[in-house]
């Protein structure tokens, strides 16, 4: 059972292109986390948001929570190719002290 | 700092086989997390610490155990090892609760053949 779901879960594009990238579930999540992972390393948080409808700009980078807080997205202006890697969401449950990841969105920006 | 270290960086085992897949961190956090992560899947939690002498279960804990025997230690235990635990492990520690940072190790890749 996966309760987070990515989409795409590819996406090629050209530098310079703008693309969104989604996280959705059927469950509430206290708190939403956008990783990225780049080959052969560990994931690197890039935000965490916590209330509904949040929205927060890291650079070309622009994240938000939904108003139910069960979906995400992750919007990036102007693609370099220092953006290509693996994007993975995580949603946090208040029952527990745990975070659950989503499939993750394989982006490439082409020069 | 080192942050987390992992090791072995990749490992090959036979069927059968055990092993202890050893994660240290040195930024004195209470929270200590092993995930596996497999192609297309995400990362799953197999068992996260919230302290010295304390564990518990993830997502998918089956063949695999777990100790935390210092703050700065949390070694991942297969005992037989299957063919179905091919993946790449990782270590992560936290300051707090799972809203606070994940700091996450490079991984540990174990094949099993």
């Amino acid at each position: 059972t996966q309760l987070l779901e990515q989409s795409p879960q590819f996406l090629s594009i050209q530098e310079g292109e703008n693309l969104t990238v989604y996280c959705n579930s059927s469950s509430v999540f206290s708190s939403l986390q956008w990783y990225r992972q780049e080959p052969g390393e560990g994931p690197v948080l890039l935000v965490t948001v916590v209330t509904g409808g949040e929205v927060k700009k890291l650079k070309r980078l622009t994240f938000q929570f939904g108003d139910a807080r069960k979906d995400s997205s992750l919007h990036i202006t102007a693609a370099q190719p220092g953006d290509t890697g693996l994007y993975l969401c995580a949603g946090g449950v208040n029952t527990g002290n745990q975070f659950y990841f989503g499939t993750g969105t394989s982006l490439t920006v082409i020069p | 700092n080192a942050g987390v270290t992992q090791t072995p960086k990749f490992r090959i085992l036979k069927i059968g086989q055990s092993m202890t897949l050893q994660c240290t961190q040195d930024m004195n956090h209470n929270y200590m997390y092993w995930y596996r992560q497999d192609p297309g899947m995400g990362l799953k939690l197999i068992y996260y610490s919230v302290g010295a002498g304390i564990t518990d279960k993830g997502e998918v804990p089956n063949g695999y155990n777990v100790s935390r025997s210092t703050t700065e230690d949390f070694p991942l235990r297969l005992e037989l090892a299957a063919p179905s635990q091919t993946s790449v492990y990782f270590c992560a520690s936290s300051y707090g609760l799972a809203e606070e940072t994940q700091y996450f190790g490079p991984g540990t890749r174990l094949l099993v053949l």
